[in-house]
């Protein structure tokens, strides 16, 4: 079956990088996303990218895809205070469309 | 701005008792979700529904648990009878085929 998997802490210093790494086991995965959820809110997408790419840029993030070894990180540049939050790895296949999330990498900003 | 929108955001009720949790899809979303969020387990798929069709409920128990979409503009899931394990964050999220999901705020449940 489908299965995401993520670690679930990350400590990182205001102004480093950050990067949250993910794996997956389905093979037919079409789309892979990353989304953030702040305290008290629901979740936001913050990017994703088709399967046939090997990577995305977006600002301060970027996303590198390994479909070979099923492995999807984010990395986010300059990180601030205001990027504490947890990020869910969630994929996706065409034939059912049902979105699998990982259990979310709690991201912790020290000053 | 299109959102999902999720009713009540918090309900505290007693063991034993029904609840209801309503979510709203965006308008011309044909995929609606809902997701269950404890400390333990994460986020869960407990059902979702395509063109308002269940697609897949296995993960929600049978015995307590039931979601239907009475129109396209309506998700609903009930407990009954309601127990402390159910206490969680439920999320609904709606999307259309080949997109991001969308999330409402999700819906807070304390079963005392």
């Amino acid at each position: 079956g489908e299965d995401v998997e993520q670690s679930l802490f990350l400590s990182v210093r205001e102004g480093d990088s950050s990067v949250i790494n993910c794996t997956y086991t389905d093979s037919s995965s079409t789309y892979l996303y990353w989304y953030k959820q702040e305290p008290g809110a629901g979740l936001q997408l913050l990017t994703y990218i088709f399967s046939n790419m090997d990577m995305k840029q977006d600002q301060r993030l970027t996303v590198l895809l390994n479909k070979k070894d099923k492995h999807l990180s984010l990395r986010i540049a300059d990180t601030q205070t205001g990027d504490s939050a947890i990020y869910f790895c969630a994929e996706t296949a065409n034939r059912d469309d049902k979105i699998i999330f990982g259990k979310g990498t709690r991201l912790h900003i020290l000053p | 701005d299109a959102r999902v929108t999720q009713t009540p955001r918090h309900k505290v009720t007693e063991m034993g008792q029904e609840v209801t949790m309503r979510c709203q899809p965006i308008l011309g979303h044909n995929t609606v979700f809902w997701y269950r969020q404890t400390m333990m387990q994460g986020l869960e798929l407990l059902a979702y529904f395509r063109n308002r069709a269940p697609l897949d409920d296995s993960g929600m128990p049978k015995d307590r648990f039931s979601a239907e979409m009475p129109d396209a503009t309506l998700a609903t899931l009930k407990i009954q009878p309601s127990e402390p394990r159910d206490s969680a964050v439920y999320f609904c999220a709606s999307k259309r085929l080949n997109t991001e999901a969308f999330f409402g705020q999700g819906t807070r449940l304390t079963v005392v």
